[in-house]
């Protein structure tokens, strides 16, 4: 099973960023999502499709449905530039996306 | 609070095997399941393998088969990941990360561990 993301993409400060992941009946899969910034570990960011977990702003939210899972961050920082990574399962493995590079111009 | 330590550096020769330690605090271990996921310089994250909750079963990468074995120490609260038979795509850093209960995704992550292969 694969899970698409589109490599890069850019957004202004302030504005909303939505990032998506596809894969075939991709709404019919729990997805998650992680934060990874340089130097770091990855941060689990959404998990069940649309849940936050403890810490995670509330600008943070996510959706699933159809083909699409997609990351919504409104009101963007700076400190939001990162690598974002989709992750789903298939039967008992993890898959995770290509990751999609987000920079805050 | 739940805490995953990771073992050092590692610098290995082609060939070789790497045996990395994630030692978990703040929670039952064996209570949840552990994976392994990696990342060579400028890719992507990597799923490996887990070793699941309650009992010693494991799944892994069919990729991996025949090199990598996840294993634990309830005992020491340690969770274990070897891979043989080293080549150089393998040099990566290398994360445990707990998982979670119904789908809850990687809730915790160790620091990593930064294996480097190299003749």
């Amino acid at each position: 099973y694969e899970v698409i993301q589109t490599p890069s993409m850019s957004v202004s400060p302030g504005q909303t960023a939505s990032i998506t992941c596809s894969g075939d009946k991709l709404g019919n899969k729990y997805v998650c999502w992680y934060q990874v910034k340089p130097g770091q570990s990855p941060v689990l960011v959404i998990y069940q499709d649309s849940r936050r977990p403890s810490g995670i702003p509330e600008r943070f939210s996510g959706s699933n449905s159809g083909n699409t899972a997609t990351l919504t961050i409104s009101g963007t920082q700076a400190m939001d530039e990162a690598d974002y990574y989709c992750q789903t399962w298939d039967i008992s493995t993890v898959v995770f996306g290509g990751g999609t590079k987000l920079a805050v111009l | 609070q739940v805490q995953l330590v990771q073992s050092g550096a590692e610098v290995k020769k082609p060939g070789a095997s790497v045996k990395i330690s994630c030692k978990a605090s703040g929670y039952t271990l064996i209570s949840y399941g552990m994976h392994w996921v990696r990342q060579a310089p400028g890719q992507r994250l990597e799923w490996m393998g887990w070793i699941k909750a309650g009992n010693d079963n494991t799944n892994y990468l069919q990729k991996f088969q025949g090199r990598i074995s996840i294993t634990r120490d309830t005992s020491a609260s340690t969770v274990y990941m070897e891979l043989s038979n080293l080549r150089s795509e393998d040099t990566a850093i290398y994360y445990c990360a707990k998982g979670g209960i119904s789908w809850e995704g990687l809730g915790v992550w160790g620091q990593g561990t930064t294996v480097t292969v190299s003749s």
